[in-house]
């Protein structure tokens, strides 16, 4: 049973345009989420995290906004840039300390 | 600060052999966490240690499927016998403890069993 889904398999934006990624999860326990990078024949990389009690984090381009009452998160990538072309997992636990549950990812191409 | 290591990166194998897969933490990282990623899917846990001691193993196929983190830092994961189902990217990540610590993974082993 997927408890986190990022219903777009890709998404195709410009250089210098926004790119906002989504996610959902059904599992009203977690209270903890987290947003990976992945490049080919690499292990995912941490990008940015947000806890239950805030509902925004920023650090640099990168941008999470969490909306609880809609179970919810999106990333938001301003500018975006050819090498932020990489698949983006979004996770969340139910604690910190606990197992990441994944999205199947979505693959993000930005164009020149 | 170094990152998490893992060897091989890559292993080719006939099902119903067996294979071992090492992973080193980031130093000082408490709680070291094994992944099973199969083709088009986010990662699933298999086994997380906190120290030495299993935290979580719920998930583990633990009738072919072991693991041990001996001395708290270093970890093993074995599969025994392969199943063609088991080609998979097995990853390995590390946390520090306490609250909203991130994991931070290796780059994994590909595993293909023919």
């Amino acid at each position: 049973d997927q408890q986190v889904k990022q219903n777009s398999p890709s998404l195709s934006v410009q250089e210098g345009r926004i790119s906002i990624l989504n996610c959902d999860y059904t599992n009203s326990m977690f209270d903890y989420f987290l947003w990976y990078k992945k490049y080919p024949a690499e292990g995912p990389t941490f990008l940015i995290s947000i806890s239950s009690i805030k509902d925004k984090n920023e650090d640099g381009r990168f941008t999470v906004f969490l909306n609880k009452s809609a179970k919810h998160l999106s990333l938001h990538i301003v500018p975006s840039q050819p090498g932020d072309s990489a698949v983006y997992f979004c996770a969340a636990s139910a604690d910190s300390g606990y197992a990441l549950n994944f999205g199947k990812g979505t693959s993000l191409l930005v164009t020149p | 600060e170094a990152g998490v290591a893992q060897s091989p990166r890559y292993k080719i194998i006939e099902k119903r052999q067996s294979v071992a897969f090492w992973c080193n933490p980031i130093s000082g990282h408490a709680t070291l966490y094994w992944y099973q990623q199969i083709l088009g899917q986010g990662p699933k846990l298999l086994i997380q240690f906190q120290n030495n001691g299993v935290v979580d193993d719920s998930q583990l196929p633990k009738d072919r499927f072991s693991a041990e983190r001996l001395k708290g830092v270093d970890s093993t994961l074995k599969i025994q016998p392969a199943k063609l189902e088991d080609s998979a990217v097995y990853l390995c990540a590390s946390s520090r403890q306490g609250s909203n610590q991130p994991q931070h993974f290796g780059d994994g082993t590909r595993l293909s069993i023919l």
